[in-house]
C-alpha cells in the first residue's frame, strides 16, 4: 500500500533555531517527492521537488534531502523565522508517465515562537 | 496573472442538502484536481479532471461528483451532505509535465450542521 508518513506531528521551536522535518514513504514506483508549505487558511505552496537522482536541494533557508534507498526525505529549516509557522506537507508521486498518483502525508505543524 | 481561485470562501449547509463549489485554474493549466482536508490532516484526493473528463478518483463515495468546462474551470458537487463532510475543500491545477507542481487555491471552508 502506498503510504507517506511524516514526523513529528507537531513541533515548537524558538525564532532563530534550526529544525528538521522527516518524511518516510512506501510508494512504488517512485517518481518524485515534493514538499509543500501550508499557511493557516491558505492552500499549500510548493517549496521544492526531489527526483530519484537528487540527494539535496536548497530553496533559501529550506534544504530538502532524499535517500531513495531508505525511502526517506527530510526538510531542514535554517535560522527559523516567525513566518515559517505553518504546516509542511510531504507529497510523493507514484507512477511512470501519464498522470501519476499523488500520495499526501498528514503534515508537520511547525510553530515558531519569539 | 491570477492563480487558482475558488468560490465561495466559506459555506454553511444543513445535513441532507447539496452543495456546489467552484474553481478557476491558473492561466495555462488544463488539469484540475480536488482535495478534502479535515482539520489537522493532510489533503485527501477526491478526483482529477482533464479534457472535461474524470481521469482519476480517490476513495470518495458517488455523492461526490464533478465537472470540468471547456475553459478548464471546474465544479465539485456534494449531495446528501453529512456532518463528516465538513472540511476545507481545495482545488489545485497543474500544467502538463511529470514534475509540474500543483498550484492550490485557498479553499472553500464547508461547515455542515
Amino acid at each position: 500500500k502506498n503510504q507517506v508518513e511524516q514526523s513529528p506531528q507537531s513541533l515548537i521551536i524558538l525564532e532563530g533555531k534550526n529544525c528538521t522535518l522527516q518524511c518516510n514513504y512506501t510508494v512504488s514506483p517512485f517518481s518524485n517527492l515534493r514538499w509543500y508549505k501550508q499557511d493557516t487558511g491558505r492552500g499549500p505552496v510548493s517549496l521544492t521537488i526531489m527526483t530519484f537522482s537528487e540527494n539535496t536541494k536548497s530553496n533559501g533557508r529550506y534544504t530538502a534531502t532524499l535517500d531513495a534507498d531508505t525511502k526517506q526525505s527530510s526538510l531542514h529549516i535554517t535560522a527559523s523565522q516567525l513566518s515559517d509557522s505553518a504546516s509542511y506537507i510531504c507529497v510523493v508521486s507514484a507512477g511512470r508517465g501519464g498522470y501519476n498518483k499523488l500520495i499526501f502525508g498528514a503534515g508537520t505543524r511547525l510553530a515558531v515562537h519569539p | 496573472d491570477a492563480g487558482v481561485t475558488q468560490s465561495p470562501t466559506h459555506l454553511i449547509k444543513t445535513r441532507g442538502q447539496q452543495v456546489t463549489l467552484r474553481c478557476s485554474p491558473k492561466s495555462g493549466h488544463d488539469t484540475v484536481s480536488w482535495y478534502q482536508q479535515a482539520l489537522g490532516q493532510g489533503p485527501q484526493f477526491i478526483f482529477q479532471y482533464y479534457e472535461e473528463e474524470e481521469r482519476q478518483r480517490g476513495n470518495f463515495p458517488d455523492r461526490f461528483s464533478g465537472h470540468q468546462y471547456p475553459n478548464y474551470s471546474s465544479e465539485l458537487n456534494v449531495n446528501a451532505l453529512l456532518l463528516g463532510d465538513s472540511a476545507l475543500y481545495l482545488c489545485a491545477s497543474r500544467a502538463r509535465g511529470l514534475n509540474s507542481p500543483l498550484h492550490f487555491g485557498n479553499g472553500t471552508r464547508l461547515t455542515v450542521t
